[in-house]
Order: C-alpha cells, then structure tokens, then sequence
C-alpha cells in the first residue's frame, strides 16, 4: 500500500509554546489530506481536511486559529498547534487518499503530544 | 461527528478460532474500509469495498459490503496472537479523493494462547 509518514512520533512541549507535525505522502501525490485526533480507547475524529493550494476545512468545533493546517506542497501537509495547552495533549494522525477515485486512504504513524 | 456503530466492542478469544464483526450505519456508504490499529501506531488498511455485495479476501480476512450499503462485516478465520488490536470499520459516502471517511467506534481482539 501506499507510504504515509508522520514527524515527529512523539513532541513534549510546555505549556503556551507551539508545536509542528509533518505528514508526507511518500510515493504518491495528494492534493488533500486528513488530520485527525485519537483519546485513549477512542476511535479517531477528523479535525480538518487540508487542501493543497487552498485553505484547510475544519470540522465543527475545531478551532482554525489554535489548529493551523498549512498544505504546502502536494507531498506535505503540517498541523501546528499552537500555544498548547495539557488538554491538547492527544494523538494526532494524518491521512491522505491514493488509487483511482480516492476509494483508498492510508494512515500516518501518529504523532503523540504531550502538553506539560 | 457522526460514528458508525460496531459490535462487539471487544472480544476475547483463544488462538485458533474464527472472528467475526460488523459495522452498522443509519446512512448509505459507497466505499467501505476496514483497518487494523496496534497501540501506539496509526491505523493499517486490511481490506477496502467498493461495490453493494461485495466480498473481498485478504489472507484469513474476509469482508463484506452489505446489499442495504449500511453495513459491512470483517470475519477472521484461525486467529493467532497477532491479530490482538483495535479493528476500525470506516465509510465514505461520496468517492474523489475531498471525501472524508466515518469511522466506527472499534471492536478491541484480545487472542489467548
């Protein structure tokens, strides 16, 4: 399948400061990808959808300005969180869509945040 | 957001048994796909489905695609111990690659020796 990968795979940060996740689609091109945040024992929850060339969508109740989606290239996407809080400490997982229609999505490896 | 239901929500079984789950939805998919997550990592395609009646195999994975388009099934013959994770159904209800998947609440596979 198709190669999705995330850095870092683990980010301590203190409280206020921001913190950047990359997520590259590594033998294929993606004009969209997924972001989405996991709680332990929880099923994933889709944060936003970023668009390469435009302005990431964000779900209802996710805050655009704390969530910052920039879909530079169309191989990288990056979720900066800023002035982190410990109650955005989570796990935070990035997909792109590949195959003919976009029918198959593949997952990053996660990136675990902890907000001290 | 909307989740998809799964049943069960765990299940703990000995090495060598079949396994089998399903996924239930009040609204109709077009595509349905079923991943496997290990603690710590991010979700792994098993199988995905793309048309009404489908029944698609991966090794000892089989997975249907229900006629109504509202569910799908994961059956798991002769489970070993490093089937134990978390097993995610997820939907699309529009193809292109903007439409976004729905995911079900997971059913958590426990093996015993």
């Amino acid at each position: 399948g198709a190669v999705v990968s995330q850095h870092p795979s683990r980010v301590i940060c203190k409280s206020g400061t921001s913190v950047k996740i990359e997520c590259r689609s590594l033998d294929f091109q993606a004009t969209t990808m997924f972001w989405y945040r996991q709680f332990p024992k929880q099923s994933l929850m889709l944060m936003a959808t970023s668009n390469e060339g435009s302005k990431a969508t964000y779900e209802q109740g996710v805050e655009k300005d704390k969530f910052l989606i920039n879909h530079a290239s169309l191989t990288l996407s990056t979720l900066t969180v800023t002035s982190a809080h410990p109650e955005d400490s989570s796990f935070y997982i990035c997909s792109a869509p590949t195959g003919t229609g976009g029918y198959e999505q593949y997952f990053g490896p996660g990136t675990r945040l902890t907000v001290t | 957001g909307q989740q998809l239901n799964q049943s069960p929500q765990s299940m703990f079984i000995q090495e060598g048994e079949d396994v089998s789950m399903n996924c239930t939805s009040s609204s109709i998919f077009n595509t349905w796909l079923w991943y496997k997550q290990d603690p710590g990592e991010g979700p792994v395609l098993l199988i995905a489905l793309y048309k009404a009646g489908e029944l698609t195999s991966n090794g000892r994975l089989t997975a249907q695609f229900g006629i109504t388009r509202k569910d799908s099934f994961l059956n798991i013959s002769a489970s070993i111990p490093s089937d134990v994770g978390i097993y995610f159904c997820a939907g699309k209800a529009y193809t292109g690659t903007a439409s976004k998947l729905t995911f079900g609440t997971g059913t958590r596979l426990q093996v015993t020796l």
